[in-house]
Order: structure tokens, then sequence, then C-alpha cells
């Protein structure tokens, strides 16, 4: 079954510093992979997405996330961040036509 | 891209009543829906798959004559949340694979306050 890892539920940052949000997956096969963020009261944004090819994906908003098979992992980084960046931040999966498995979550707070 | 909706996108409604919430693929067909129970300060958690044409395909502890679910055709499936009550409060999100097969799209969300 797939499983969906997200170290720290909570990431604080300082405005123009990296942001970096941990996200590691557990499947027997290589799954699709994708990052969400979502504001308060409001429904999921897709920020990036991961299928095939080009492990390093860049998404909206400047942020990117590489696909490392050998580590299970997709992380989200962010070179500077901003403080319309606070928000919280979801990583999925899945494999095929069957329903996303989410993570717990990650809120980033990004200070001034 | 392809498109979903969600109606209502928020709804108040008293304790033991029923509240229906519909969502629609707008631009393309979906025979399967996902629907998903988000708490406050929650991730999103699978609550049934809908299928159109057939029964909807519930996950473990979620009601299936509480929670009922009708995929009336390819770009409409429905959720009715029967005799509610405060603890079924929540936000519910619904999505339809999209015509890629890899994407999924989510409504919008819809907000239900049980008093």
């Amino acid at each position: 079954a797939q499983s969906v890892t997200q170290l720290g539920s909570h990431v604080s940052v300082s405005e123009g510093a990296l942001v970096l949000l941990r996200c590691n997956y557990s499947s027997s096969v290589p799954p699709y992979l994708f990052w969400y963020v979502q504001y308060p009261n409001q429904g999921l944004q897709l920020l990036l997405k991961y299928t095939t090819g080009a492990t390093l994906v860049k998404g909206i908003n400047g942020f990117e996330a590489e696909f490392k098979k050998s580590e299970t992992s997709f992380h989200l980084t962010k070179p500077s961040a901003h403080m319309s960046d606070a928000a919280e931040y979801f990583c999925a999966a899945h494999s095929g036509n069957t329903p996303l498995v989410f993570g717990k979550g990650t809120r980033l707070s990004v200070i001034a | 891209g392809a498109v979903v909706s969600q109606h209502p996108s928020w709804v108040i409604c008293k304790s033991g009543t029923s509240v229906k919430i519909e969502c629609r693929s707008l631009d393309f067909q979906a025979t399967t829906m996902f629907w998903y129970r988000q708490f406050p300060k929650q991730s999103l958690m699978l609550m049934a798959t809908s299928n159109e044409g057939s029964k909807a395909t519930y996950e473990q502890g979620v009601e299936k004559d509480k929670f009922l679910i009708n995929h009336a055709s390819l770009t409409l499936s429905t959720l009715t949340v029967t005799s509610a009550h405060p603890e079924d409060s929540s936000f519910y999100i619904c999505s339809a694979p999209g015509p890629n097969g890899y994407e999924q799209y989510f409504g919008p969300g819809t907000r239900l306050t049980v008093t």
C-alpha cells in the first residue's frame, strides 16, 4: 500500500531564506508524486507534479522538487521564501488511476 | 485544463437533517471520482471512491449508510450526509482523475457546519 511521510508538521523560515519541505513515499512501484498548497479555508492548489522523465520538476511560485528514487524522496524547495508562501503544504502520491494518498501536511511559517 | 466544481461551497445545517454536496467535472468525463474529508488542521482522508454506474467503495470506518454516494452520470457525483451531527462538520473535497490518467483535479471544497 502506498504511504506518504512528511517530516516536520511545522517549518518556520525567515523571509528570503531557503524553504525545504521533506516528503518520502513508500511504494513497490514508482508513483506519481504531487505537492499541493492550501491556504486557510481554501481548497488545494497544485504546485508541481512528477510523472515520468526529468527528475527535477519546476512548479509555480518558484517551487521545485526532485524525485530521488534511491531515497524514495520528493522534497520541495524554494530558494527564497516570501511572506505569501505561508500556508499548509501536502505531499501526495498515487500509482495509477487510484486515489491520492496524502502526507499529514507541513505548515510553513515565514518570519519577517 | 480540467475543471472540477463543487456545490455548495459552504453549508450550515441543523443536527438531524441531510445535506447533499455535488461534484461536477465541467470539461471532461469522469467514470471515477473520489471524496475526501479534512478536519481542521489535519490532512485529507479518503472517504470513498465513486464509480459511475456501480456502487461506491467506502474506506474502512466510513459509514456507507450515513454518507450516501451517487455517481449519476459521467460528470456528476453527489455525497449526501444523512442525519448530520456536529461531528460531521468538516471540509469535504472531491477529485476526479483527468484525461491524462495521472493527474487528479480537485474541487474547491465544501465547508459543512452542523449546529
